[in-house]
């Protein structure tokens, strides 16, 4: 069965430097949402996204932006990094708002 | 506020040593309560999902229950590859689906 996709799967930047995270939903799941998960954490949750529509913000500092494409796909943009921003991002797709979430393997991003 | 806490923190049990994992609840409207695996540097891994007080589900050496304010994770005869990280979390009050996670139980089985 197709499963939750994410690019890239490491990403090193430096301070002060601008990254992309990328996910691809499973087939016919409209919702998306973005999660971020610190060594030793559970997962955080940043952004969702319901039909190419923002629909919840978390704790996402105004460095981060995101949006949902119309073919579904959603992109993390995150800017002026900062050492605390290393972490695994997790998106996670469902079918429906509320329904079960699947989780992608994640983008583990080093900031230096 | 949403609020899960799951116990214990760490778990270590010897292959075939059934127990218990703890995840207790405080939200204002349980709309679900989700139960995940992960694997270390990997994302969670859906297991199930619990709607309503009395409800169970199971898979294999796992069963999952549900009361008003906690759910449990049942290992039946744990066998090494059931070690992992077990995180439960809740859909409550927000209709968009976002889940709140307790820090998880790691589970070490050994041989």
């Amino acid at each position: 069965a197709a499963g939750v996709i994410q690019s890239p799967r490491h990403l090193i930047k430096e301070k002060r430097e601008t990254a992309t995270l990328k996910c691809y939903p499973i087939p016919r799941h409209d919702t998306v949402y973005w999660y971020q998960q610190g060594p030793g954490q559970d997962p955080q949750f940043l952004i969702s996204f319901y039909e190419k529509m923002q629909s919840d913000k978390g704790s996402i500092p105004d460095r981060f932006s995101a949006q949902q494409f119309s073919d579904y796909h959603s992109e993390l943009n995150m800017s002026s990094l900062e050492l605390g921003d290393s972490a695994l991002y997790f998106c996670a797709s469902s079918r429906l708002a509320g329904g079960e979430q699947y989780f992608g393997p994640g983008t583990r991003l080093t900031v230096t | 506020e949403d609020q899960v806490t799951q116990s214990p923190e760490a778990l270590r049990l010897q292959e075939g040593e059934s127990s218990s994992l703890n995840c207790s609840y405080t939200v204002s409207g349980l709309r679900g309560l989700f139960w995940y695996r992960q694997d270390p540097g990997k994302g969670p891994e859906f297991l199930f999902t619990l709607y309503s007080a009395g409800e169970e589900k199971e898979k294999e050496r796992l069963k999952a229950t549900l009361t008003k304010k906690e759910s449990f994770l049942h290992i039946t005869a744990p066998k090494p590859e059931d070690s992992a990280t077990y995180l439960c979390a809740v859909h409550g009050s927000s209709n968009t689906g976002k889940l709140i996670f307790g820090q998880g139980t790691t589970l070490q089985v050994k041989p």
